[in-house]
């Protein structure tokens, strides 16, 4: 079965500042992987996903985020950051011919200060 | 842009009351997911339909949820008798349901609160 661990649960930051969001996650077998933005009182955007091929993916809004296989790990990166972005990012999984279902993080609340 | 509907967005019950949401996914997608979201948590997933059949239920407490697609298209999660436990956001997701993965598009959630 697979899990995934993001390591932080609040990261506040200042207007401007770069970001990185950490995302581990755990399996047996390959994996999608995939980052949702969920702003307050609404569902969940797709920000970017990783399937195959190059290991540098690029999302909507400045977002960036790197498949590491030998660390396990999709960070999320952006390297200046507007008030627009405090929100809660989620990152999930899912298993190469499987069913499609996601497996969802704890979430990281990402606070941006003026 | 085609939206995932949801209703209601809000819904306060109190324990052992039967309650219902309703799911409308984006028009011509085949797959479409029920997840459950507790203050804090991650969304799991409680339920999958391909078309009108259950793909994956395996998380669903039968006991007294219960989710139906009967045309194939927009989707009935259920809850009876709801308890204290159950307080979550609500959230249905759709796909085209093409291999690859594809895309879920979500919905604004319902957020249940039970007293």
């Amino acid at each position: 079965a697979q899990s995934v661990t993001q390591l932080d649960s609040q990261v506040p930051v200042f207007e401007e500042a770069p970001v990185e969001l950490r995302c581990n996650y755990s399996s047996s077998v390959s994996v999608y992987l995939f980052w949702y933005v969920q702003y307050p009182n609404q569902g969940l955007q797709l920000l970017l996903k990783y399937l195959s091929g190059s290991t540098l993916v690029k999302g909507i809004n400045g977002f960036e985020a790197e498949f590491n296989k030998s660390q396990t790990s999709f960070h999320l990166r952006k390297p200046s950051v507007h008030i627009s972005d405090t929100a809660e990012y989620f990152c999930a999984v899912s298993e190469w011919g499987g069913s499609e279902k996601l497996v969802f993080g704890k979430g990281t609340k990402l606070t941006v200060n003026p | 842009e085609a939206e995932v509907a949801q209703s209601p967005r809000y819904k306060i019950t109190e324990k052992s009351q039967a309650v219902a949401f309703w799911c409308d996914p984006i028009s011509g997608h085949a797959t479409l997911y029920w997840y459950r979201q507790i203050l804090g948590q991650g969304p799991e997933l409680l339920v999958q339909f391909q078309d009108e059949s259950v793909v994956d239920d395996s998380q669903l407490p039968k006991d007294r949820f219960s989710a139906e697609r009967l045309k194939g298209v927009d989707s009935t999660l259920k809850i009876q008798p709801a308890e204290l436990g159950d307080s979550a956001m609500y959230l249905c997701a759709s796909s085209r349901g093409l291999a690859g993965p594809d895309t879920q598009y979500f919905g604004p959630g319902t957020r249940l609160t039970v007293l």
